[in-house]
């Protein structure tokens, strides 16, 4: 159990639909990644944030958008979704900038 | 951008049999990680490289990091079939973000 939790586990919909996954970090990890991994692509950096500020933004697509709360929770929000979009997703946390990184167990999106 | 090639994509051994794989970065790395995904599961964090020519080891795992630090290779010694899944190196920046190679998936046949 690497501490990390992610909300839900798998989620079906639709094309053009929104949808909100969460995370929760790993207790006193004031650093959330969220990352993507589809079979062709490998794991792709989204975003990072760190302490409830944005620290680093990597292929993030503009109908993807991503806080983190006061409480260091984080959730990335995907709206328009197409085909493409379906993906495992994943939350990892780390306590300093640049120490190793906690993995969730992942969503799994499924747009139909 | 930076960017993190890792190969080979793929790599089917014998059990019993050594596997390296390798990694390298477009730019000068702060640091790299090696994580390994188990099929199924999610990247779990093996190790951290940090000072230039640094050589770890885990029991039958040897990390070595390249002088330049833009070079990373993970080798493993007489494979078991508990080595299966997909190793990823990591090369990471001053401030914590990650590029993570394209993995390479390991098969161990018994």
């Amino acid at each position: 159990d690497s501490g990390v939790t992610q909300t839900p586990k798998h989620l079906i919909t639709a094309t053009g639909q929104r949808v909100t996954l969460r995370c929760s970090p790993r207790s006193g990890d004031l650093s959330v990644y969220w990352y993507q991994q589809s079979l062709d692509q490998g794991l792709q950096f989204l975003i990072q944030y760190y302490n409830g500020e944005e620290r680093a933004k990597g292929n993030i697509l503009e109908r993807f958008s991503a806080q983190q709360f006061p409480d260091l929770h984080s959730e990335l929000n995907l709206s328009s979704l197409e085909l493409g979009d379906s993906a495992l997703y994943f939350c990892a946390s780390s306590g300093t900038g640049q120490g190793p990184q906690h993995f969730g167990d992942g969503t799994r999106l499924s747009i139909l | 951008g930076q960017q993190v090639m890792q190969i080979p994509q793929y790599q089917h051994v014998q059990e019993g049999e050594d596997f390296t794989t390798y990694c390298n970065s477009s730019t000068t790395l702060s640091n790299i990680q090696w994580y390994k995904q188990r099929p199924g599961g999610h990247p779990v964090f093996l190790i951290q490289l940090v000072k230039s020519g640094e050589v770890k080891k885990q029991k039958r795992l040897t990390f070595q990091f390249g002088e330049a630090k833009k070079n990373s290779s993970l080798h493993i010694t007489a494979t078991q079939t508990t080595d299966v899944g997909t190793y990823f190196c990591a090369g990471g920046t001053s401030y914590g973000k990650l590029t993570f190679g394209q993995g390479t998936i390991l098969t161990v046949h018994p």
